[in-house]
């Protein structure tokens, strides 16, 4: 079975600097999905990005990207000039090629100091 | 407009009691999921369907039935409550072969069971 690992619990960033969430996953699988999430205190799951295994190119949404290094099995999540808004937990999620479930890691609670 | 939707948003009820949750979605998606978020936000799959026909169907008690009327409702069905099933549960659309199958998720129900 595919499994999501975040190994931050809890990580914390000044106003405007940037971090970098961690996420690696293990699969045997070649081609797959690769999301991460956003939840915050309102408790809403809002996708932030998505990354399709078969694109070398990084996915990037405005202040997000992400370094995707396939070979590592890991997918990580940086946010340049944090914003107090980005305070939330945020979790990564694998999703398989073929059948219907996503595997979602235990998540990252962000702080953003003022 | 709502994407996906779920009724009630909070529910506070006593043990052994049966209650239900509904879930709407107006996204024309063909897959629906409950998710069930416990205190410590770990995120657990708990059913899937897919065109109304149930596909995933993790290790969870009986008592949870899940009931799909149609492709845009999955209602989740508890019987006897207990204890531990307070937590958040969601619920989740996405599109069988569509954008990575990026799954769109309710606001969430909080339930608390006493």
């Amino acid at each position: 079975a595919q499994t999501v690992t975040q190994s931050q619990p809890e990580m914390s960033v000044q106003e405007a600097e940037t971090v970098t969430l961690s996420c690696t996953y293990d699969t045997s699988e070649s081609d797959y999905y690769l999301f991460w999430y956003k939840q915050p205190p309102s408790r809403q799951m809002i996708l932030v990005i998505r990354q399709e295994a078969y694109k070398q190119q990084n996915a990037t949404e405005n202040r997000f990207s992400v370094n995707f290094q396939k070979a590592a099995k890991s997918f990580s999540l940086k946010i340049s000039d944090s914003q107090l808004g980005d305070a939330a937990m945020y979790f990564c999620a694998y999703r398989t090629n073929t059948g219907n479930q996503f595997y979602f890691g235990t998540g990252t609670s962000l702080t953003v100091i003022p | 407009d709502t994407a996906v939707s779920q009724t009630p948003k909070y529910l506070v009820t006593q043990m052994g009691n049966d209650k239900s949750i509904k879930c709407e979605q107006n996204l024309g998606h063909d897959t629906m999921y409950w998710y069930k978020q416990d205190s410590k936000k770990f995120l657990k799959i708990m059913f899937s369907y897919n065109n109304k026909e149930l596909i995933i169907n993790e290790t969870v008690p009986n008592r949870f039935s899940p009931k799909s009327p149609d492709k845009a409702h999955l209602n989740l069905h508890i019987n006897s409550l207990e204890l531990g099933d307070s937590a958040v549960y969601f619920c989740a659309s996405s599109q069988y072969g569509q954008g990575g199958e990026t799954q769109y998720f309710g606001p969430g129900t909080r339930l608390l069971v006493l």
